[in-house]
């Protein structure tokens, strides 16, 4: 069973608040993923870390950032929400090993902006 | 880029029937294919993955799928479909070399009738 961790996994707040949502792992991944599932759609990726203070942007333009100053940890923050970032973000992880190709998800945060 | 359709974004068979879930995809190099499946309210989980070697692969829970080139297919099938297999379903492909990006299809919501 994957140790990967969000919270929080649900989250109703007003427009124009700062949220934080949590990704841990305790696998020691140096590959982490922020993905963006918004029903009948793809999961689209938008944000993605290959180790400590390494943070790309995905596939999918998204107003959130990241951060990554430790290896178990994969915040992703948005300073101002709005109705628009309303949907379900999906923390993953993956072993280095390029053979296996492997995500291991949490269980997601859903996100709602009123 | 890469792309993965699957058609039907609903599926509905008995309970004890063949489940036939399709993906095509489109890469410009061989690719990684996976089938993830998502149980309500939970993270994705893998079911099988095809990389290298036999083309067909065998996963968890009775599942397996077969990878196509001259059909850039990778469906997925069970013989018999049982109550707990009602799910979402996501294939995706990953292109070699682009380490574990992956990119993923809309999904199948497979309903398993008794």
């Amino acid at each position: 069973e994957a140790d990967i961790y969000q919270t929080p996994r649900y989250l109703v707040i007003g427009t124009g608040k700062k949220i934080t949502l949590e990704c841990s792992q305790t696998m020691g991944h140096d590959k982490m993923y922020w993905y963006q599932q918004d029903p009948g759609m793809e999961l689209h990726l938008i944000h993605y870390s290959y180790g400590v203070n390494s943070t790309e942007k995905g596939d999918l333009s998204s107003e959130s950032t990241v951060s990554r100053i430790r290896t178990e940890h994969f915040p992703l923050t948005l300073e101002s929400a709005r109705p628009s970032h309303t949907s379900q973000y999906l923390c993953a992880s993956s072993a280095p090993d390029l053979d296996s190709m492997e995500l291991f998800f949490g269980e997601g945060s859903r996100l709602t902006v009123l | 880029a890469q792309s993965v359709t699957q058609l039907g974004s609903h599926v509905s068979v008995s309970e004890g029937a063949l489940v036939l879930l399709r993906c095509n995809y489109s890469s410009s190099v061989p690719p990684y294919l996976f089938w993830y499946v998502q149980y309500p309210n939970q993270g994705l989980q893998l079911l099988l993955k095809y990389t290298t070697g036999a083309t067909l692969v065998k996963g968890i829970n009775g599942f397996e799928a077969e990878f196509k080139k001259s059909e850039t297919s990778f469906h997925l099938t069970k013989p018999s479909a049982h109550m707990s297999d009602a799910a979402e379903y996501f294939c995706a492909v990953s292109e070699r070399g682009r380490g574990n990006k992956l990119v993923f299809g809309a999904g199948t919501i497979l309903r398993v009738k008794s």
